[in-house]
């Protein structure tokens, strides 16, 4: 199974709601990213956030990580139709072989206008 | 602007002819990663150069292989193509640490007919 598993797999909403993803991982981490991918392109960094944080935001997008629960939210709020894409979170697993980044299953988006 | 470029963004090749992908970096990043990705699954490492030290994932398999000649170029050869090999395939760079965030290029489609 993967470090990090993510939930829905699956969104639709209407332009102007928010959207939240959530992120559950297995083990300690150093820090965690957020990564969106349009249909048939690459990933683009959203937000990283580390291990000793709690909250972060960045613009319209609102980061949340419980070291407890080992789990992550990502929210999007008044979202857009180019808000469509999938969401991956990527854990890195501290002294995992080579701490390596561990991309979860994603959450597909859809933001219909 | 500042970018990872792959080329080329389509390819079709036959059952068991090699085929070579490539990758290059204006970054003057130090690592350099390939991920193939299956649709609507996670981006899967195979594998990553860290400078010149390549570091294999102990289940990518050995019809794969990677050369990175110089920082900015980084090419992955697949020796004799099957059908499950069909995917997108990711190259992505990171300043330092395989933990850093990763910058992607748009990702080169492989049809194996």
């Amino acid at each position: 199974s993967q470090q990090g598993e993510e939930d829905p797999q699956a969104l639709s909403i209407q332009e102007g709601e928010n959207a939240t993803m959530n992120c559950s991982y297995k083990t300690s981490i150093n820090n965690l990213q957020w990564y969106r991918q349009n249909s048939g392109r690459g990933l683009v960094h959203l937000i990283l956030i580390r291990s000793n944080e709690r909250e972060k935001h960045s613009g319209r997008l609102r980061v949340t990580l419980d070291t407890s629960k080992k789990s992550s939210s990502l929210l999007i709020t008044a979202s857009r139709a180019a808000d469509t894409a999938s969401y991956f979170c990527a854990t890195d697993a501290i002294k995992a072989a080579g701490n390596k980044l561990t991309f979860g299953g994603g959450t597909r988006v859809l933001v219909k206008p | 602007d500042a970018m990872v470029i792959q080329n080329p963004r389509y390819q079709v090749t036959q059952f068991g002819k090699p085929v070579t992908l490539s990758c290059s970096q204006t970054l003057n990043h130090n690592v350099m990663y390939w991920y193939q990705q299956k649709s609507s699954q996670a981006p899967k490492l195979l594998f990553h150069y860290y400078d010149k030290d390549f570091n294999n994932e102990a289940d990518t398999p050995d019809n794969f292989q990677s050369r990175r000649p110089n920082t900015s170029f980084c090419f992955l050869d697949i020796r004799s193509p099957g059908l499950g090999d069909a995917a997108m395939y990711l190259c992505a760079t990171s300043r330092e640490a395989t933990t850093d965030t990763q910058y992607f290029g748009p990702g080169t489609r492989l049809t194996v007919l």
